[in-house]
């Protein structure tokens, strides 16, 4: 119930292409969805948020899809860059609760240049 | 931009030692939490503070941890006596009052256990 499913592990990506990576929930009362980029040796840093009242959200390169009655998200980073390489993580939590994220696995992307 | 600190960046203990994890929390934020990722694996809960005491707590957050905000800016993690299975990187998170769903992580202290 507390679990968020992430897909795929891994993923290489040429330049300019697009990277997607999916997640999944089980428990409905989750309503927020970060995803944050984390760099080798570094702490997670928000990337992009989004709540279940909204399909998609798009900040630049970045955009969350949102399918509540499938209980998926998924990120997509248009226009892949070699610097966007990195590990992804998607989270959920509860805003009624303590607000503590429950992660996904990870997805650790490499984009070619 | 403010950003959430914390300190050692790295930390080495026998099996069996006391080990303080430190944060400092960005200014005005009121929510903050631990959580840690054992080499290669995901990002998992540990704890929640707020308003001086513990809000959540996980199932790995045993009698061996406790959470202390001594002086208003720091925030530690202690583990009383270490394990094996403790090596890990620890991370601090804050989030503020408006936003709070937000939240800001620190560098990590990667914790290697002997």
């Amino acid at each position: 119930q507390q679990q968020v499913k992430q897909s795929p592990q891994s993923l290489i990506v040429q330049k300019g292409g697009i990277s997607i990576i999916n997640c999944a929930y089980e428990n409905t009362a989750f309503d927020y969805f970060p995803w944050y980029q984390q760099f080798p040796g570094k702490g997670p840093a928000l990337l992009i948020a989004i709540r279940p009242d909204v399909s998609e959200k798009k900040e630049g390169r970045f955009t969350i899809s949102f399918n509540k009655s499938a209980k998926q998200f998924s990120l997509h980073i248009m226009d892949s860059q070699p610097g966007d390489s990195a590990t992804y993580f998607c989270a959920a939590s509860m805003t009624s609760g303590t607000y503590k994220y429950i992660f996904g696995t990870g997805t650790r992307l490499k984009v070619l240049a | 931009e403010p950003e959430v600190t914390q300190t050692p960046s790295h930390q080495v203990t026998q099996m069996g030692q006391e080990v303080i994890l430190r944060c400092v929390p960005i200014s005005n934020h009121l929510y903050f939490y631990w959580y840690r990722q054992i080499l290669g694996q995901k990002v998992e809960f540990l704890v929640s503070f707020y308003n001086n005491e513990i809000s959540e707590k996980s199932e790995i957050f045993d009698d061996q941890f406790s959470v202390e905000r001594p002086d208003g800016s720091n925030f530690t993690l202690k583990i009383r006596s270490t394990k094996l299975e403790d090596s890990a990187m620890y991370f601090c998170a804050s989030s503020p009052e408006w936003g709070k769903e937000t939240q800001y992580f620190g560098p990590g202290t990667r914790l290697l256990v002997l």
